[in-house]
């Protein structure tokens, strides 16, 4: 079955102390994202990546690296987590190859954090 | 400041009524405006998308009107039933690898 899993679902976890969410895709995709969701606000980029070794920043990565060593593995990493960063997290993965031919994102079921 | 103007933030709707939910953006250069659903406890799945190269996009119960003009797109849903009862998220592209998405909106569909 194509999926993006995440791991783990539900978190609870307290200032300061690192963590690593992570995300698979089985569906080959080059292009990978971040998002956290918040009341009100939607669903805000936090990385993106367009390939293996290829990273950039969304709208709000302070507070958060990323990276891509293999296709299809992107681990969303909180170095120093602090309650701003309790949210809701979505991976997704695409087809999408940039130049204005955005293609369908296939989301992740989510990663509840909550930091204390 | 939010490139997607998502309203309402929520919606009432009863079974057999049409739902609409609108999406306004300012940046000119977007041009791919994909419809998200989300239920409860799961991730956003794409309901429907539309390109500014037409004005209205169907598929089955679900339509995107799009006026480039005004810088506006909107979802409507007729025949709506309860099972369409979930949160729903505007977005849009500018041939960058972003996608910005609207705040969202619950629809309540009352049997």
């Amino acid at each position: 079955e194509a999926q993006v899993t995440q791991n783990p679902r539900y978190l609870i976890t307290v200032t300061g102390k690192k963590l690593t969410v992570t995300c698979s895709q089985n569906m080959n995709h080059e292009y990978m994202s971040w998002y956290r969701q918040d009341p009100g606000l939607g669903l805000r980029q936090i990385y993106y990546s367009m390939n293996v070794e290829v990273t950039d920043k969304g709208d709000v990565p302070e507070g958060y690296k990323v990276s891509r060593k293999e296709k299809r593995n992107f681990p969303l990493i909180l170095e120093s987590p602090s309650p701003n960063q309790t949210s809701l997290y979505f991976c997704a993965s695409s087809l999408w190859k940039g130049g204005g031919k955005a293609d369908t994102q296939y989301f992740g079921p989510g990663t509840r954090l909550t930091v204390l | 400041q939010q490139q997607v103007k998502q309203s309402p933030q929520s919606l009432i709707v009863q079974k057999g009524g049409i739902s609409i939910i609108n999406c306004a953006y300012e940046n000119t250069a977007f041009d791919y405006f994909p419809w998200y659903q989300q239920f409860p406890g799961k991730g956003p799945a794409l309901l429907i998308a539309i390109r500014p190269d037409v004005s209205e996009k169907k598929e089955g119960r679900f339509t995107i009107s799009f006026n480039k003009s005004a810088k506006q797109f909107s979802l409507h849903i007729m025949d709506s039933q309860p099972g369409d009862s979930a949160t729903y998220f505007c977005a849009a592209n500018d041939s960058s690898y972003k996608l910005i998405f609207g705040s969202g909106t619950r629809l309540l569909v009352r049997p």
